[in-house]
């Protein structure tokens, strides 16, 4: 069965850099994008960005360009999501997100069960 | 940039009909999905490409769409559907994919 399972709780200094982890397992690892997702405490989901596992290929929300990089490891079938100068805005549970196609529509079938981030002095 | 915009909060009692209302300009050309958070778990689809449901999911969801709005429908609404509810779809390129700022169901 399909599973992601993310890396443990963190908490940072302003201005530090996260890695979080999202290890695949029960499917084909470079056949689904998968992508970032944030929570706020309190808020609604934020989109983050995609990687390819077939190449490391990766797009980013401009609102994060040039702290946010994506990698893969497809010996591991994991991927990273690493975000760096952090903010205590960042303070986030991050989600990894397998994208699914069906029928001209991309959505999100399996996730990750959440990466607490916490940003403080 | 691309936004899709919700009702913070909608609320019904037991066994009324909830309408969620999701509104964006891609929506005409782009499908929509919706996500189910109940408190402190994770995000789960309940529906996609605007009206289809993933097995599993209790026939009372359903889902729309027309123009410039998309709609998920809870019949008959149960004190379990209690949660937050959340549309997303994409931009043309279906690179990026944005969400709703999500609607918070009451079940009164």
């Amino acid at each position: 069965q399909v599973h992601l399972e993310q890396s443990g709780a963190e908490i940072h200094k302003p201005g530090a850099s996260l890695k979080v982890s999202c290890k695949a397992s029960g499917y084909t690892f470079i056949k689904y994008y998968i992508h970032w997702v944030r929570q706020a405490p309190g808020q609604g989901l934020e989109w983050l960005g995609i990687i390819k596992p077939g190449d490391g290929s990766a797009t980013y929300t401009q609102k994060l360009q040039g702290r946010l990089t994506m990698t893969r490891d497809t010996s591991t079938t994991t991927v990273y999501m690493e975000l760096s100068s952090l903010r205590s805005e960042d303070t986030a549970i991050y989600y990894c997100a397998r994208r699914q196609y069906e029928g001209g529509h991309y959505y999100f079938d399996y996730w990750g069960q959440g990466t607490l981030v916490t940003v403080s002095s | 940039s691309s936004e899709l915009t919700q009702p913070p909060s909608v609320s019904v009692s037991p066994g009324q009909t909830a309408r969620i209302t999701c509104s964006g300009d891609t929506l005409p050309d782009e499908y929509a999905s919706w996500y189910q958070q109940k408190a402190g778990q994770v995000p789960t689809v309940i529906i996609y490409r605007d009206d289809q449901k993933p097995a599993g999911v209790p026939e009372r969801f359903s889902g729309s769409s027309s123009g410039t709005t998309a709609t998920l429908t809870i019949t008959g609404v149960q004190a379990e559907d209690e949660a937050d509810y959340y549309c997303q779809s994409a931009d043309s390129s279906s690179t990026y994919l944005f969400f709703g700022g999500g609607t918070r169901l009451t079940v009164l």
